[in-house]
């Protein structure tokens, strides 16, 4: 069974400028999550799709990002404009339902250097 | 709002020797409760999980026992080998609330293990 798979694995851009990330989950999985990682910390959600709709985007900072998940099953990140403060591992997982109990499944994550 | 908290770190320990790392939690309801694991060079994939009370998970030698009179969920191993040097995570997920399966994780436990 392939992997979350996400691209690229690393970006290098200067502030203002901006940026996508683009995940593709494990085949027939219906909920997708996006996780910022900043050095030190632990990841911490910024959206989460059930199918093609938002199910939580409490904690993503809508002025400058934004994200889709066109006919349910891949998903783009897009950063614009970028602040230094946004370097940081965007990490993508999938789950089957997005269940509480359900394992969720990480791709190798974009690292983002802001300049 | 939910929250985890793992012991400081890093830890560095011999080949064989014991492992513990602490984690606690903060949540409403009945979480499930996860250890991730980062290789170095590789994604978060999943150690171990339990899903309600008295539960223990383990995998490769790992164990953790949802304790929700202590509200806790530490990580053990009897003999820690160099392989296992990596960072470990300690999540919770919550369907309750405004939680819709979504990962809280700690901020993280290097462990360096030395033959």
């Amino acid at each position: 069974e392939a992997g979350v798979a996400q691209s690229p694995r690393y970006k290098i851009i200067e502030k203002r400028q901006s940026v996508a990330f683009w995940c593709n989950p494990i085949s027939g999985h219906a909920t997708l999550y996006w996780y910022q990682q900043i050095l030190g910390q632990g990841p911490k959600l910024l959206i989460q799709f059930q199918n093609n709709g938002v199910v939580d985007d409490s904690q993503l900072p809508k002025d400058r990002f934004s994200a889709e998940r066109l006919k349910g099953v891949d998903s783009t990140l897009k950063i614009q404009p970028a602040k230094l403060e946004d370097s940081a591992v965007y990490l993508c997982a999938s789950s089957q339902q997005g269940g509480a109990q359900e394992t969720q499944y990480f791709g190798p994550g974009t690292r983002l250097l802001v300049l | 709002g939910d929250s985890v908290t793992q012991m400081e770190g890093p830890v560095t320990l011999s080949e064989e020797a014991f492992l513990t790392i602490n984690c606690t939690y903060t949540a409403t309801g009945y979480p499930s409760l996860f250890w991730y694991v980062q290789y170095p060079g590789e994604g978060l994939q999943l150690l171990l999980k339990a899903t309600k009370a008295d539960d223990k998970g383990s995998n490769k030698g790992f164990e953790a026992t949802y304790r929700k009179e202590t509200t806790s969920f530490h990580l053990e191993k009897g003999s820690v080998q160099v392989s296992d040097s990596a960072v470990y995570f300690c999540a919770l997920s919550n369907a309750g609330g405004t939680s819709y399966g979504k990962l809280t994780f700690g901020q993280g436990t290097i462990l360096t293990v030395h033959p």
